[in-house]
């Protein structure tokens, strides 16, 4: 079992550009929530995919949106990149009803310069 | 508001002592996460509980629901165990999501 998988481990881009970070969850998992972590700060929750729906969101505006794939993976999209956007993005996956279960990835390091 | 809060922010200790770190959180939770991160950020979840204690090698979680508190002790600190470790809430029930602590870093000197 792979575990929980994310694509690219780094990143760097330039501010307005836009950036699509990805995610597989572990086999037998079905939700999928992305967090974004600072430097220096724990994660904070973007929103979470289930049934390829956002099923809950986190206080980040529109220019963070995502999608969840018939298999389960999942893509994170930032639109407009400021430079405050610069962070570890992270996926984290449980199964429906094991929410406090959540198996995470190894992140995704973002630089906006 | 959620929230989930960490002591100490920093801890530095030497090998073989016991350590101990401490998470207060807000009411509304279901279940609490102990995770730790290396650097390069990869996060390890180390335990989930809800109530009582859980032990895992080195590793002792406790939980006090009433007193909204949780703590996790380990026991003969090794260099290797120098990490960020964080609690996190979950808020919402089984629709929930994971309200995170700022984290503790901990230094184990050999």
């Amino acid at each position: 079992d792979a575990g929980v998988t994310q694509s690219p481990t780094h990143l760097i881009k330039t501010r307005g550009q836009q950036v699509t970070l990805r995610c597989s969850p572990k086999s037998g998992h079905d939700t999928v929530s992305w967090y974004q972590q600072a430097l220096g700060q724990g994660p904070q929750f973007i929103f979470q995919y289930y049934e390829e729906e956002e099923r809950q969101r986190g206080n980040f505006p529109d220019r963070f949106s995502g999608h969840q794939f018939p298999n389960y993976s999942s893509e994170l999209n930032v639109n407009a990149l400021l430079l405050g956007d610069s962070a570890l993005y992270l996926c984290a996956s449980s199964a429906q009803g094991h929410l406090y279960e959540q198996y995470f990835g190894p992140g995704t390091r973002l630089t906006v310069t | 508001k959620n929230e989930v809060e960490q002591s100490p922010q920093n801890l530095t200790a030497q090998e073989g002592e016991f350590i101990t770190i401490n998470c207060s959180y807000s009411v509304g939770i279901s279940a609490l996460h102990w995770l730790q991160q290396h650097p390069g950020g990869g996060i390890v979840s180390l335990f989930m509980l809800s109530s009582g204690k859980k032990k895992h090698g080195r590793l002792i979680a406790t939980i006090n629901i009433q007193e909204k508190h949780s703590s996790l002790h380990i026991t003969a600190s090794h260099p290797r165990d120098s990490a960020v470790y964080i609690c996190a809430g979950l808020y919402g029930g089984s629709q929930g999501n994971l309200i995170f602590g700022k984290g503790t870093k901990l230094s184990v000197k050999p």
